[in-house]
């Protein structure tokens, strides 16, 4: 199964709303990371946190990690319909071989 | 700077055809990886080389050999196609093994009839 699992599965909101996607993870981890794919492309890394950190900022995004909840999530403020796209996080762990990816969110941003 | 550069961008394969797909990068990455992505799966680790000279396995290695050619080059090979090997295929590298961020390729999506 995967490591990490995304919530939701699927979000539709209007230009200028924020957009909040949650990831959850089930073992301990080194750090999480967010990314973003454009239908038919590559994914595209957007954020690295630390499981000795926090809260990130990125320009308009904003990843909260709660290592004791095994939770994380991310925060698209003001979004824009260029944000549209599947969004996923990804667990490196402590011990084990791999970046474990979860399935995704598919974000709509309606302009 | 190309990043990582996957050939080819499509492929048609015939059951019991073989294939590479070929992967470079040009940043210098220690670690590189192959992943398969499927409908409803997310993506998953099919092999990774850690550093130049070792690979290992994934979590769906079956059906797939790889060779890391150089600390550029990284490929996958298909012996014998079958049609669960549909899917689209992505290459990464990162700088160190899983501490740092992945570049990803754009994807070869293979079918096979």
């Amino acid at each position: 199964s995967q490591q990490g699992e995304e919530d939701p599965q699927a979000l539709s909101i209007q230009e200028g709303e924020n957009a909040t996607m949650n990831c959850s993870y089930k073992t301990s981890i080194n750090n999480l990371q967010w990314y973003r794919q454009n239908s038919g492309r590559g994914l595209v890394h957007l954020i690295l946190i630390r499981s000795n950190e926090r809260e990130k900022h990125s320009g308009r995004l904003r990843v909260t990690l709660d290592t004791s909840k095994k939770s994380s999530s991310l925060l698209i403020t003001a979004s824009r319909a260029a944000d549209t796209a599947s969004y996923f996080c990804a667990t490196g762990k402590t011990s084990g071989s791999r970046l474990t990816f979860g399935e995704g969110t598919q974000l709509t941003v309606n302009p | 700077n190309a990043g990582v550069t996957q050939t080819p961008k499509f492929q048609v394969l015939k059951t019991g055809q073989s294939m590479t797909l070929q992967c470079a990068q040009d940043m210098n990455h220690n670690s590189m990886y192959w992943y398969r992505q499927d409908p409803g799966m997310g993506l998953r680790l099919i092999y990774y080389s850690a550093s130049e000279g070792t690979t290992d396995k994934g979590e769906v290695p079956n059906g797939y050999n790889v060779s890391r050619l150089n600390k550029r080059e990284f490929s996958l090979r298909l012996e014998s196609a079958a049609p669960s090997q549909t899917s689209v295929y992505f290459c990464a590298s990162s700088a160190l093994f899983r501490e740092t961020e992945a570049f990803f390729g754009q994807g070869t999506r293979l079918t096979v009839v």
